[in-house]
């Protein structure tokens, strides 16, 4: 089955500085990636996602990069801010009425 | 549209305990997964179900937990007899099987603790 790898586990970043989250995938068959959100005390939310046939998407601070050859993806946050503190979870599917497979998640700190 | 509904919110009870958290999907969704989230084993996909059919149960941990769904708005997690080792929340997410990608919507959890 599908395995996802998650890295840094725990990240800790000056506010408006860059923060960048990795991730590799195993199954060359999974073409979704999405990016969930989780405050403190809160369900994951989704912030964004990358299909296979992409290999960027930018919404407003945040962008997503996909290496289908290499089999990872990145998450990158700009201009940092204190509401970006979360934990970040990626995800890696076949798409369809498939299963996400998460990874390990990462938690943002954004120091003032 | 509400999202995703589950109850209870919270759930405190004591060892060999039964335990039942139940969900309901979006409308219209197709797809249902039980999580678990532990500090220790992070998110975990327990089950998932699509047109009310169990896909996948590899996640189960044991033959304690059992999950039906006996139609579309509708999906139980039972756990008998409970352990302190399943304190954890719980998340039910629902999404559109039929889309081209699968976003999950995940309900608010139970947060579950066994005494």
């Amino acid at each position: 089955g599908e395995n996802v790898e998650q890295h840094p586990s725990t990240l800790s970043v000056q506010e408006g500085d860059s923060a960048v989250i990795k991730c590799t995938y195993s199954d060359s068959a999974s073409n979704y990636f999405p990016w969930y959100k989780q405050e403190l005390g809160k369900r994951p939310q989704l912030i964004i996602d990358i299909r296979s046939n992409v290999g960027e998407k930018k919404d407003q601070r945040i962008a997503v990069t996909l290496n289908k050859t290499a089999k990872h993806f990145s998450l990158h946050i700009t201009e940092t801010q204190p509401e970006d503190s979360a934990v970040y979870f990626c995800a890696a599917s076949m798409g369809g009425g498939n299963k996400l497979t998460f990874g390990t998640g990462t938690q943002l700190k954004v120091e003032l | 549209d509400a999202g995703v509904i589950q109850s209870p919110r919270h759930e405190v009870t004591e060892m060999g305990q039964e335990v039942t958290l139940r969900c309901k999907p979006i409308s219209g969704h197709n797809s249902l997964f039980w999580y678990r989230q532990t500090m220790m084993r992070g998110l975990e996909l327990l089950i998932y179900f699509n047109n009310n059919v169990p896909i996948d149960d590899s996640g189960m941990p044991e033959d304690r937990f059992s999950a039906k769904m006996p139609n579309a708005s509708f999906s139980t997690l039972k756990i008998q007899p409970s352990e302190p080792r399943d304190s954890a929340v719980y998340f039910c997410a629902s999404s559109p099987q039929g889309s081209s990608y699968n976003e999950q919507f995940f309900g608010p959890g139970t947060r579950l603790t066994v005494l």
